[in-house]
């Protein structure tokens, strides 16, 4: 079964260090893969997704993440963590169009940020 | 802020009953999903409508339904409700079916709770 791992349930950084959030993908397609970001009692805004057009991908709010195939991972991060950034941040990945076109989540990472 | 509204924000409902959760995508967006988050999980495709057409389902009982209508509104009803239907539930929409990186963009979710 297609499946998204994110590996750490909670980060806990210091204002100005760097983040990193793991995601891992297993596909038996090329997978299509997103970053959300959830803030408190709010729904889910896109921080960044892969089209397949460049490995390197940026975002908004500074963030960015790696496509490696190789490994099949997806990480996302961000140099300097400042404290808006505390909130939850899904992976996820979509397998195709049509009716294919659901995303499948990740259980998601919560990040707080420390001063 | 991403167009699409949700209603109401907030639920009680007691075990057995039925409820209606609405959604309003964004303009010319024609396909809606809805999601289930469970606390602490990642959402959960539910089903995906098109062109007021249910277009892919995820592993949900008959007991969960939708309809979309032609002025980009929906709903999500659920059947005799269960204990574990307490949950966050987030309508997303987007502009295009085909499309595999095409953004989907999630209102503010309805807080259901059953007791």
């Amino acid at each position: 079964a297609q499946s998204v791992t994110q590996l750490g349930s909670h980060v806990s950084v210091s204002e100005g260090a760097l983040v990193l959030l793991r995601c891992n993908y297993s596909s038996s397609v090329p997978p299509y893969l997103f970053w959300y970001v959830q803030y408190p009692n709010q729904g889910l805004q896109l921080l960044l997704k892969y089209t397949s057009a460049a490995t390197l991908v940026k975002g908004i709010n500074g963030f960015e993440a790696e496509f490696k195939k190789s490994e099949t991972s997806f990480h996302l991060t961000k140099p300097s963590a400042h404290m808006s950034d505390a909130a939850e941040y899904f992976c996820a990945v979509r397998l195709g169009g049509g009716s294919q076109g659901n995303l499948i989540f990740g259980k998601g990472t919560k990040l707080s940020v420390k001063p | 802020e991403t167009g699409v509204t949700q209603s109401p924000t907030h639920l009680i409902k007691t075990r057995g009953q039925q409820v209606t959760l609405r959604c309003s995508s964004q303009s010319g967006h024609n396909t809606v999903s809805w999601y289930q988050q469970a606390l602490g999980q990642g959402p959960q495709f539910i089903f995906q409508y098109y062109r007021e057409e249910e277009n892919g389902r995820g592993n949900f009982p008959p007991r969960f339904s939708g309809l979309q209508f032609p002025n980009y509104s929906s709903e999500l009803n659920v059947n005799a409700l269960e204990l574990d239907d307490s949950a966050l539930y987030l309508c997303a929409s987007r502009l295009d079916l085909s499309s595999v990186t095409d953004t989907q963009y999630f209102g503010p979710g309805t807080r259901l709770t059953v007791l």
